[in-house]
């Protein structure tokens, strides 16, 4: 069976905080895709990379393809990073928007 | 920067009435999705849609869902006879193409479907 699975389910940090959120998959994909939820229920899409490191600001995003592993840092967290984070991936055999999504995890950084 | 639109942001219907809910995508997008949330439960695939057609779907889209796009702008999810259980948040995305591995997908902020 097709499986996404995040670590930590919750996560509480106190603001300026380096923050990282796991990400481990059970098949071959095409892409893995980091996505933010904010608490009004709309979704972001951070990043979507199949292989190495990307980073976007305070973001970075890593994927190690051989250990079916990916992980999302937030260096220097503030308040306004609290939302859920969401890993999703495209497999292969499977279309493209055809994701499995993980359950997410639910981040709060404190003042 | 570009947005996918989605209207209603919340609707509250009956059980057994039809709703649309309305997606715009971004312009020069060709790919077009829509995905479910249950309360308290992960995001899932609902289906892909390229080239005026259904590229794929999962097993949740059944014979009450389909799929539109009737004009150049608009991409639509009818659910025909609406359940309980179909109370969910539901969003649309669109992405540029396969090839363009180097962009994402873009979502809208979804529509809250209530069903009472």
């Amino acid at each position: 069976k097709n499986e996404v699975e995040q670590s930590p389910q919750n996560l509480t940090a106190q603001e300026g905080e380096f923050i990282t959120i796991n990400c481990s998959y059970s098949v071959g994909i095409s892409a893995l895709h980091w996505l933010q939820q904010h608490p009004g229920g709309g979704i972001v899409s951070l990043f979507m990379l199949s292989s190495g490191k990307k980073k976007h600001g305070r973001l970075i995003a890593t994927i190690n393809i051989q250990e079916k592993h990916s992980s999302l840092h937030i260096t220097a967290s503030h308040p306004r990073d609290s939302a859920v984070y969401i890993c999703a991936v495209g497999y292969y055999g499977g279309s493209q928007g055809n994701l499995i999504f993980g359950k997410g995890t639910k981040l709060s950084v404190k003042p | 920067e570009p947005e996918v639109t989605q209207t209603p942001s919340h609707q509250v219907t009956q059980m057994g009435q039809e709703v649309i809910l309305r997606c715009v995508p971004i312009s020069n997008h060709l790919y077009f999705y829509w995905y479910r949330q249950i309360l308290g439960q992960k995001v899932e695939f609902l289906v892909s849609f390229y080239n005026n057609e259904i590229s794929e779907k999962s097993e949740i889209f059944d014979d009450q869902f389909s799929v539109e796009r009737p004009d150049g702008s608009n991409f639509t999810l009818k659910i025909r006879s609406t359940k309980l259980e179909d109370s969910a948040m539901y969003f649309c995305a669109s992405s540029v193409g396969r090839t363009r591995r180097t962009y994402g997908y873009t979502f809208g902020s979804g529509t809250r479907l209530t069903v009472v």
